[in-house]
Parts: structure tokens; sequence; C-alpha cells
């Protein structure tokens, strides 16, 4: 079946700091990558996405390379800002019929002054 | 921007309720899911409509039924509420076709005492 890993947390982190939140994934078939955020009290919003191997997202100064060979879509910032802290979560769908997401767990951030 | 409303953002039920959780999307979208979001588990698929009247169980069906009566509106029904049902539920909505991202609602946090 299909699943999404990412690396636990909390990760705090101090402001200006480099970010990287790893993702693995297992799909049968060639799934489209996607990052989203929660900040605290809202819904998850669409961060950015790859559609194919090495397509890469970017949103707001976040980035995430598709890695095909290491089935990997780790979400990194080079400075992180106090408004940065959220959970984050990564996610799949499959191309051609994959109606669904398939998420990991989620990963929260803190960053502090 | 796409909207998508849930009824309420906070609600407390009795054991033993019918409940109803409301959501509607105002970009005429296809999909529609209802996820809940529990700690340390992420999200979980519950029920999922491609269109209309169409439903699909997902990952965690039990206890729960769903309607789609009109296009906009996707409702969940927990049947008779039971304890293990407190949880943040996420509704979202998507266009049809491959690479569509979903987006979501602001979340219910229901409550089951």
């Amino acid at each position: 079946g299909n699943s999404v890993t990412q690396m636990e947390g909390p990760v705090t982190l101090s402001e200006e700091a480099f970010l990287t939140i790893n993702c693995t994934y297992t799909a049968t078939g060639y799934p489209s990558l996607f990052w989203y955020v929660q900040y605290p009290g809202e819904g998850l919003q669409l961060l950015l996405k790859a559609t194919k191997a090495d397509d890469k997202g970017s949103n707001k100064g976040f980035e995430a390379t598709y890695r095909k060979e290491t089935t990997s879509f780790h979400l990194e910032k080079g400075s992180v800002q106090v408004s940065d802290s959220a959970v984050y979560f990564c996610a799949l769908t499959l191309t051609g019929g994959g109606n669904k997401l398939t998420f990991g767990t989620g990963t929260q951030l803190k960053v502090e002054l | 921007d796409v909207k998508v409303t849930q009824s309420s953002r906070y609600l407390v039920k009795r054991t033993g309720e019918k409940v109803f959780l409301e959501c509607v999307q105002d970009m005429d979208h296809e999909n529609m899911f209802w996820y809940r979001q529990d700690p340390g588990l992420g999200l979980r698929l519950i029920y999922f409509s491609y269109d209309v009247k169409m439903k699909e169980k997902g990952d965690i069906p039990e206890g729960y039924s769903v309607s789609r009566e009109k296009k906009e509106r996707f409702s969940l029904i927990l049947e008779s509420a039971s304890t293990n049902q407190t949880s943040m539920y996420l509704c979202a909505s998507r266009n049809a076709g491959s690479n569509q991202p979903q987006h979501f609602g602001d979340g219910t946090r229901l409550s089951i005492l």
C-alpha cells in the first residue's frame, strides 16, 4: 500500500536557522507529492507540490524536490521565522486514479527568538 | 480563493446523540472529503465523495455515514456518538483530475461527553 513517513517532532529552532523536515514515501505507481501546513487553530493549507521526479516545489521560501531514487520529498527553508511555527504534513496522491491523499503524521515546528 | 466552510468550530455532544457536521465549498468542486485528525496519527480519511449522491468509504468509516445531496455540501453524520469519536474533523474539496490539491476548512473540534 501507500504510506508517508515523516520525522517526528517537535522540531525547535532559533529564528533564521536552516530547516529540514524529512519525508519519505512508499507508493504503488507514480505519486504526486505535497506539503501542507497547519497553523494553530486552523485547517490545512497547501504549501507546495511536485508532480513528477526531479520537480522542485517552492512557496514562501520553502522548497522540496521530488527524489524518485530515494523516494523522498524533504522540506527545506534557508531562514525560518517565528511565524513559520506550525505543523507540517507531507502527503501523496497517485497520478491517474488517486483522488485520495495519504498523509504523514505531521511534524510540529517551533521557532523561537 | 477557494472557501471551504465548516459549520461549527467547536461542538460538544453527549454519548448516544446523533451528530451532524456540515461542510460547504464555493468552487463547484466535484470531490469532497472528511478526515479526522488525532495526535500522533495524522489525518485519517473517513469518507469521500466523487460527485453528488456518490460516496466511498475511506480508511475508518465505522460509526460514520455521509450525505451529498448537493454538489456544494457534504455532511458527516455520527449515528450514535461515542467518546472515542472525540476528535478534530476536517473537511476538504478539490477539482476532479490528476494532481489537483485538496482545499481544507478550518476544522470542527468535537467533544463527546
